[in-house]
């Protein structure tokens, strides 16, 4: 089945400190792969997406590259602020499930300054 | 433009009384989205709608949890009887079902708390 992993948590860095958050994959054919964020106390929002192979989506200084040959959406940001703390969720979708998002379980970043 | 609305923002109530949460999706949005989010079991999948029909109820725990979707400006998720254990933030999430590469978005949530 379809199913997304990523590194357990929480992640603690500091200021300026580079940034990667491993997601990897388990689909059928050509998935859309999304990162969202989730502040304390908000819902998700979208952070960036990427719709098929070798597409790089990218936001606010984060990125992400769609990796089909290893299954992977790792997302990274050279110099994380202390406003970046948040949770980060890796989601992917498939075609014809009406928008459905299969969600990893979440990474939470800290950032100390 | 409006986000996605749910009310309220937050509930408190005992046990045993029936909780209703609502939603209302961004306009011209035809896939609505129901979620639980609990720190033990993460981000579930409750049920979600396509041009207000049901689609896939998987994620419902059980039978006291019911959903609607009237019309596709509203939605509905009840709970009755409600239990402790159902305490968490319930968050609804509306998109454009087709493509299905546009990305969902959420409500600010409404954090119950079950007595």
């Amino acid at each position: 089945g379809n199913s997304v992993t990523q590194m357990e948590g929480p992640v603690t860095l500091s200021e300026e400190a580079f940034l990667t958050i491993n997601c990897t994959y388990t689909a059928t054919g050509y998935p859309s792969l999304f990162w969202y964020v989730q502040y304390p106390g908000e819902g998700l929002q979208l952070l960036l997406k990427a719709t098929k192979a070798d597409d790089k989506g990218s936001n606010k200084g984060f990125e992400a590259t769609y990796r089909k040959e290893t299954t992977s959406f790792h997302l990274e940001k050279g110099s994380v602020q202390v406003s970046d703390s948040a949770v980060y969720f890796c989601a992917l979708s498939r075609n014809n499930q009406g928008g459905k998002l299969i969600f990893g379980q979440g990474t939470e970043l800290s950032v100390k300054p | 433009d409006a986000g996605v609305i749910q009310s309220p923002r937050h509930e408190v109530t005992e046990m045993g009384q029936e909780v209703t949460l609502r939603c209302k999706p961004i306009s011209g949005h035809n896939s609505l989205f129901w979620y639980r989010q609990t720190m033990m079991r993460g981000l579930e999948l409750l049920i979600y709608f396509n041009n207000n029909v049901p689609i896939d109820d998987s994620g419902m725990p059980e039978d006291r949890f019911s959903a609607k979707m009237p019309n596709a400006s509203f939605s509905t998720l009840k709970i009755q009887p409600s239990e402790p254990r159902d305490s968490a933030v319930y968050f609804c999430a509306s998109s454009p079902s087709d493509p299905s590469n546009q990305p969902q978005h959420f409500g600010d949530g409404t954090r119950l708390s079950i007595l």
